[in-house]
């Protein structure tokens, strides 16, 4: 099955560093990633939209200087969190789309802003 | 509005019994809608996906359907187990590939 990762799982941080967060599609080509927040109790928030070789289309109130998004290439996007506060402390989730209708899900990385 | 909105926010159940999820949406124009399980500290994953003309699709233990007019969706995990436990997630997706999540339902299934 279809299969995407992120690296790290966790982190933590001193407020006011960037941290990097990867997503791989493992088995398959994904022409579009997502980028998704979570914060607790609540569900998932599109923050961005990112297609390989192109810039990433942000939702609205979605700080494009401060998520920064790569996606590089076809199996691989990165979401770099700059200048991290502690209100960026949150569960981030991405996911990769092979087929228009299909997304799968990464495990989720929980970044915490001390 | 396009909107998801899921009942109950949370549940209680004991093991081995049935348990059903709600979902009610005012997405349009509709092209299909899933439910996802989300263990604690991960993505969720799919357990079905359901188009216009399709009334019921079962998954093992869960069995979901859909009334495409009255827009309304339910999710009925049969025979619960302990690792049932987990948020229940109804996601609709729009004619133009929007996504619209529901907020979850976070089940407990106790021993």
């Amino acid at each position: 099955g279809a299969v995407v990762s992120q690296h790290p799982s966790w982190v933590i941080c001193k407020s006011g560093t960037s941290v990097k967060i990867e997503c791989r599609s493992l088995d398959f080509q994904a022409t579009t990633m997502f980028w998704y927040r979570q914060f607790p109790k609540q569900s998932l928030m599109l923050m961005a939209t990112s297609n390989e070789g192109s810039k990433a289309t942000y939702e609205q109130g979605v700080e494009k200087d401060k998520f920064l998004i790569n996606h590089a290439s076809l199996t691989l996007s990165t979401l770099t969190v700059t200048s991290a506060h502690p209100e960026d402390s949150s569960f981030y989730i991405c996911s990769a789309s092979p087929l228009v209708d299909t997304q799968y899900f990464g495990p989720g990385t929980r970044l915490t802003v001390l | 509005k396009n909107q998801v909105e899921q009942s109950p926010q949370s549940l209680i159940i004991l093991e081995g019994k049935n348990c059903t999820l709600q979902c009610n949406y005012t997405v349009s124009p509709f092209s299909n809608l899933r439910w996802y399980k989300q263990d604690t500290g991960r993505g969720p994953v799919s357990l079905t996906i359901m188009t216009f003309s399709e009334n019921t699709k079962s998954n093992g233990r869960y069995t979901a359907t859909l009334d495409a007019d009255t827009k309304q969706s339910s999710l009925h995990i049969t025979a619960s187990q302990l690792s049932d436990s987990a948020s229940y997630i109804c996601v609709v997706r729009t004619g133009a590939n929007n996504l619209f999540f529901g907020t979850g339902t976070r089940l407990t299934v106790i021993p």
